[in-house]
């Protein structure tokens, strides 16, 4: 069965950097997006990105750009979740979550399909002083 | 910026029926959104309900539905359970990027 395990609870100070991992199994890593999204505590959720494993090409959501990066690590079927510059904002929980299939060009995100419905168990990221 | 919109918080009866709606700041909301609607329940991840804003996942009950109402997206829930309680999101898809709506509570009682 499809499962995502992401690494463990992080405490940052701020103005420092956090990755978190997620390590897809029961599918093939690079044949489907992995999409990134937050949770603040008592607050909705947030969209960040997505990053196609196959090609590595990535989306951001515009709030974020300046300060994510998603990565993956093709040998080890892991993907990977950095943000800069972190403030207490950025206290929340963070997951990833399967999404479409990898399309025929690197870019191709086809939002039509049934996707969403894998998730990680979230990473909850702590920045205090 | 774009801001999704929904009720902050509802109330229905044990086997009612509530309608919960997803409104954009850019206008009508199409089938070209792709809306998708989640439950979460506290602790938990997400659960994927609907996509592409009718189709219910494989796992998704029944009496869950999509639409389009208004100018909006909906999610009908019919003959609620006490177990449906829970925070609904929906996700809409802006051609590039994803936004979430502010969510609603949902409250059974």
């Amino acid at each position: 069965q499809v499962q995502l395990l992401q690494s463990g609870a992080e405490v940052k100070k701020p103005g420092a950097s956090v990755m978190v991992s997620c390590k897809p199994s029961g599918y093939n890593f690079i044949d489907y997006f992995i999409l990134w999204v937050r949770q603040a505590p008592g607050q909705g959720l947030e969209w960040m990105g997505w990053i196609n494993p196959k090609s590595g090409v990535t989306k951001y959501a515009q709030k974020f750009k300046a300060r994510v990066t998603m990565t993956r690590d093709t040998s080890i079927s892991t993907a990977y979740m950095a943000l800069s510059r972190l403030t207490s904002d950025d206290s929340a929980v963070y997951y990833c979550a399967r999404g479409p299939p990898a399309g025929p060009t690197a870019d191709y995100f086809d939002a039509s399909g049934s996707f969403w419905e894998h998730w990680g168990q979230g990473t909850l990221v702590t920045v205090s002083s | 910026q774009t801001v999704v919109t929904q009720e902050p918080s509802l109330t229905v009866s044990p086997g009612g029926t509530v309608t919960l709606t997803c409104a954009s700041s850019t206008g009508a909301v199409s089938t070209g959104y792709f809306a998708n609607w989640f439950q979460q329940k506290p602790g938990q991840a997400p659960k994927a309900l609907i996509y592409t804003t009718t189709l219910r996942h494989s796992s998704t009950p029944a009496r869950f539905s999509g639409s389009l109402l208004g100018g909006r997206a909906a999610l009908t829930l019919s003959d609620v359970q006490s177990e449906d309680e829970a925070d609904y999101y929906c996700l809409l898809y802006f051609g590039e990027t994803y936004v979430f709506g502010s969510g609603t509570r949902l409250t059974v009682l």
